[in-house]
């Protein structure tokens, strides 16, 4: 079975501060692929990162950064020094080899506050 | 620009009046799919296809149809609407030969059925 879960419904942070959103995949393929999209308040879902399961390197983009480890079926985001533009939707999705569908997340609500 | 164009962006219907949302993609992608959001559920597909005259059901395709005569358009149809299917609707896009390829989305249709 193919399962995305995002424990933190919603997180609420104070500028400058840093922020983890969790991200767990079930998967029994050992190739498959892993997605970050950020929906703002204005609604429009953005593609952040890929990662694909024989890549565990982090991959850092500013203040972005992502953790992917294979050992704890995780890819979490971390946000360093939020900012109020940071404030959003976050969606994680997993999309197995051979497979059609892109499995997401039920999303975690960031908000961060000036 | 590269981008998947949905209409309309807001739409109110009353129960069991047919309705269509049309997406079209510009990017040349063999794969489309519909996905709709309802809060604390996350992305739901609903239907997706691998390329024309290829549909599959994804997750949540009751009381939906689709067609894919053109590789560009893929437009959602909803014969019979009822109060249900109210929701935030996403057609998306991506290359179905690069399974590394994110999912690009339109802007999303929002639509209430009274």
């Amino acid at each position: 079975a193919q399962k995305v879960t995002q424990a933190q419904t919603e997180i609420s942070v104070v500028e400058k501060e840093d922020v983890t959103l969790d991200c767990v995949y079930e998967t029994r393929d050992t190739t498959y692929y892993l997605f970050w999209y950020k929906q703002p308040p204005s609604g429009e879902l953005v593609f952040l990162i890929r990662r694909n399961s024989f890549d565990e390197q982090n991959e850092i983009s500013g203040r972005y950064s992502w953790n992917f480890q294979k050992s704890t079926s995780s890819f979490n985001f971390t946000i360093t020094a939020s900012q109020v533009v940071d404030s959003a939707v976050y969606f994680c999705a997993l999309r197995s080899l051979g497979f059609n569908k892109f499995y997401f997340g039920s999303g975690t609500k960031l908000n961060v506050k000036p | 620009e590269a981008q998947v164009t949905q209409n309309p962006r807001y739409l109110i219907t009353v129960t069991g009046k047919k309705l269509t949302v049309t997406c079209s993609q510009n990017m040349n992608h063999e794969y489309m799919s519909w996905y709709r959001q309802d809060p604390g559920l996350g992305l739901r597909q609903i239907y997706y296809s691998m390329n024309v005259e290829v549909t599959d059901k994804g997750d949540v395709p009751e009381g939906y149809k689709v067609s894919r005569k053109e590789k560009r358009n893929f437009p959602l149809i909803l014969e019979s609407p009822s109060p249900n299917q109210t929701s935030l609707y996403f057609c998306a896009s991506s290359l179905s030969t690069d399974y590394n390829s994110p999912l690009h989305f339109g802007n999303g249709t929002r639509l209430t059925v009274t």
